[in-house]
């Protein structure tokens, strides 16, 4: 009940394609869900969150889109450039609670 | 002014020796963490702290040792290190539990 599943494990894009990466969780308790970026030789650091109550949030070229009935949650990237090349996570968390469960990562590679 | 520092960020030690790892967070927060990131990227929670008190041990070697001598710093001693014990060390802080972490850049240990 506390995975995170996420796919792929690795993706190659051209620049411009739209990357997707998907998760999906198992504990419908979990109220928060970030994706983490983290380039090489660095810490992760959000990128962005989104909470069960809405289906979808756009932070500039980020989008996660949230199906809270199929317990899943995925990240697009639009218009993707070279400089997006880095692993990314998701994690599913409990607020309030110290249950935050990361996925497995996904390295992206965007081709220039 | 870096949120979350860790230092050193390089170890390179044989096994059988003790080595040491120190964290300051400057952001107010309350709680931090320590995480193990192996070299398939995987993340790995071992310590959860709260105002300085520890609130899991993800079992976690006892050669690890935690200590938090006030909430703004969390230090990670490790004893008779093993080749295992290669990997890379993050500390991590949140306002509250399951909420976004800040992420030190990372301590690489090198077990030889």
């Amino acid at each position: 009940q506390q995975q995170v599943k996420q796919s792929p494990q690795s993706l190659i894009v051209q620049k411009g394609g739209i990357p997707i990466i998907n998760c999906a969780y198992e504990n419908t308790a979990f109220d928060y869900f970030p994706w983490y970026q983290q380039f090489p030789g660095k810490g992760p650091a959000l990128l962005i969150a989104i909470r069960p109550d809405v289906s979808e949030k756009k932070e500039g070229r980020f989008t996660i889109s949230f199906n809270k009935s199929a317990k899943q949650f995925s990240l697009h990237i639009m218009d993707s450039q070279p400089g997006d090349s880095a692993t990314y996570f998701c994690a599913a968390s409990l607020s309030g609670t110290y249950k935050y469960i990361f996925g497995t990562g996904t390295r992206l590679k965007v081709l220039a | 002014d870096t949120a979350v520092s860790q230092t050193p960020k390089y170890l390179v030690t044989q096994m059988g020796n003790d080595k040491s790892i120190k964290c300051e967070q400057n952001l107010g927060h309350d709680t931090m963490y320590w995480y193990k990131q192996d070299s398939k990227k995987f993340l790995k929670i071992m310590f959860s702290y709260n105002n300085k008190e520890l609130i899991i041990n993800e079992t976690v070697p006892n050669r690890f040792s935690p200590k938090s001598p006030d909430k703004a710093h969390l230090n990670l001693h490790i004893n008779s290190l093993e080749l295992g014990d290669s990997a890379v060390y993050f500390c991590a802080s949140s306002l509250s539990p399951g909420r976004e972490l800040f992420f030190g850049e990372g301590s690489r240990l090198t077990v030889l």
